[in-house]
């Protein structure tokens, strides 16, 4: 079965500054998708960053960027020069292609809150 | 715009009503998606659907049904029978089923059962 954790539930950071986020992870397969979303107050659900578990280099899209770690199946998410807007829940999923069903589901952690000081 | 829409944002119901939430998606995708979200928690899978007229139950679909007569749509009905329905619903979609493709969400409708 999958899991993820998420093992912070709040991070405070001063503005400007870097944030790690943790995540780890466990499946039995070796083909799985990582994804990290925001949620702001509104609620939607933002997509941020996706790894794949065969991509050979660490993702990256602008401030964000997945520290993946595949031997220790962890998936840490990095926000460089933190924002106010920053602030926000953030949680890491994974999806698996679903074996033996073949029905490929997304499951989340439960969320790591990070508030951005001025 | 291509996106994703829910209707409405904020729904209230008595008890022992059904209610249908909308989930409406304009970019083509083949795959849709029911979340349930409590505060605190992260988000649980209700029902999914990998193609029109196919679907399959989640995590916890009790006391919930769905329908996907057209690729666009895939709305979400919240029974009677589900003993505790005030939730946060998120709608989602992907391109298709694969493990690769990223889920899009819709912006959420709050559910509260008087």
């Amino acid at each position: 079965a999958q899991k993820i954790t998420q093992t912070q539930p709040g991070m405070f950071v001063q503005e400007k500054e870097a944030v790690t986020l943790d995540c780890t992870y466990d499946t039995s397969d070796p083909s799985y998708g990582l994804f990290w979303y925001k949620q702001p107050s509104s609620g939607e659900m933002i997509f941020l960053i996706y790894q794949g578990s065969y991509d050979q280099q660490n993702a990256t899209e602008g401030r964000y960027s997945l520290n993946f770690q595949k031997a220790r199946k962890s998936a840490n998410l990095v926000i460089s020069a933190s924002q106010l807007g920053d602030s926000a829940m953030y949680f890491c999923a994974m999806r698996d292609p679903g074996r033996p069903s073949g029905y490929s589901t997304l499951t989340f952690g439960k969320g790591t809150m990070l508030l951005v000081s001025p | 715009d291509g996106g994703i829409t829910q209707s409405p944002k904020y729904l209230f119901r008595k008890e022992g009503q059904n209610v249908t939430l909308s989930c409406e998606q304009n970019l083509n995708h083949d795959a849709m998606y029911w979340y349930r979200q409590d505060p605190g928690q992260g988000l649980r899978l209700i029902y999914y659907s990998q193609i029109v007229n196919d679907f399959q139950k989640g995590d916890i679909a009790e006391g919930y049904s769905v329908s996907r007569e057209k690729k666009e749509s895939f709305p979400l009905t919240v029974t009677s029978a589900q003993k505790n329905p005030t939730a946060f619903y998120l709608c989602a979609s992907s391109r298709t089923a694969s493990s690769t493709d990223t889920q899009y969400f819709g912006p959420g409708t709050r559910l509260t059962v008087l």
